[in-house]
């Protein structure tokens, strides 16, 4: 079973503080992807990368950046955070696309607070 | 116009139920149709797929894609209060976008006794 683990499930930060979310996934998938989720605006994609050091950017990249220096571990930044950052956030792995449909596989979210 | 309208609910039903849950989308380019299901307090599983038109069916869920319409629909045959959860459509395009997804804003489903 494929597995996504986000380094947190709640988290309570400061207004202009750095933050980091992290992802790890075991299945040695090249696509990873960064998403919040909030009432209302459903699943938004932030940043997703398709290989290690590649990046690009989703529907709503302001205020976030990432990192992805080796393939398992997707990192999510908020340079300084805002309290309209207040959110569900959710990563996914999927395997890259060929002439068959990869599904994505979602961690269980972090849901960052900031005050 | 939105891509993708979902009605938001929250949908309450009896046990034994037949559920539909309906999307609409704008976007042609959209060409594979999921649906996903969400627990509370867990991430969004994949639940079906499908490709191309018309009906595909796995236990007691059904999914029903109408691209001339850009319509697509859950069934839940004999609903369980186990299936209580938030359930969100999601489309992707064939080419270009790698595997982006776009996704609705979810259906909140309760089943209950």
């Amino acid at each position: 079973d494929v597995k996504v683990t986000q380094s947190s499930r709640y988290l309570v930060k400061r207004t202009g503080e750095k933050v980091f979310l992290e992802c790890v996934q075991d299945m040695d998938h090249e696509n990873m992807f960064w998403y919040r989720q909030d009432p209302g605006l459903g699943l938004r994609l932030i940043y997703f990368s398709y290989d290690v050091k590649m990046k690009e950017k989703g529907d709503i990249p302001e205020g976030y950046s990432v990192s992805r220096e080796k393939k398992e571990r997707f990192s999510l930044i908020l340079e300084s955070a805002s309290t309209n950052q207040t959110s569900m956030y959710l990563c996914a792995s999927s395997l890259l696309p060929g002439t068959e449909h990869q599904p994505q596989h979602f961690g269980d979210g972090t849901r960052l607070s900031i005050l | 116009q939105k891509e993708v309208e979902q009605d938001p609910g929250p949908l309450s039903v009896p046990e034994g139920a037949i559920v539909s849950l309906n999307c609409t989308y704008s976007n042609s380019a959209f060409q594979y149709f999921m649906w996903y299901r969400q627990y509370s307090r867990k991430g969004p599983e994949l639940l079906m797929y499908t490709y191309s038109s018309g009906n595909k069916e796995d236990g007691r869920f059904t999914a029903q894609v109408d691209k001339s319409s850009k319509y697509i629909s859950l069934f839940i045959r004999d609903s369980q209060p186990s299936d209580s959860a938030t359930y969100l459509c999601a489309f992707r395009r064939v080419t270009g976008g790698g595997n982006k997804l776009t996704f609705g804003t979810g259906t909140q489903l309760k089943v209950e006794l």
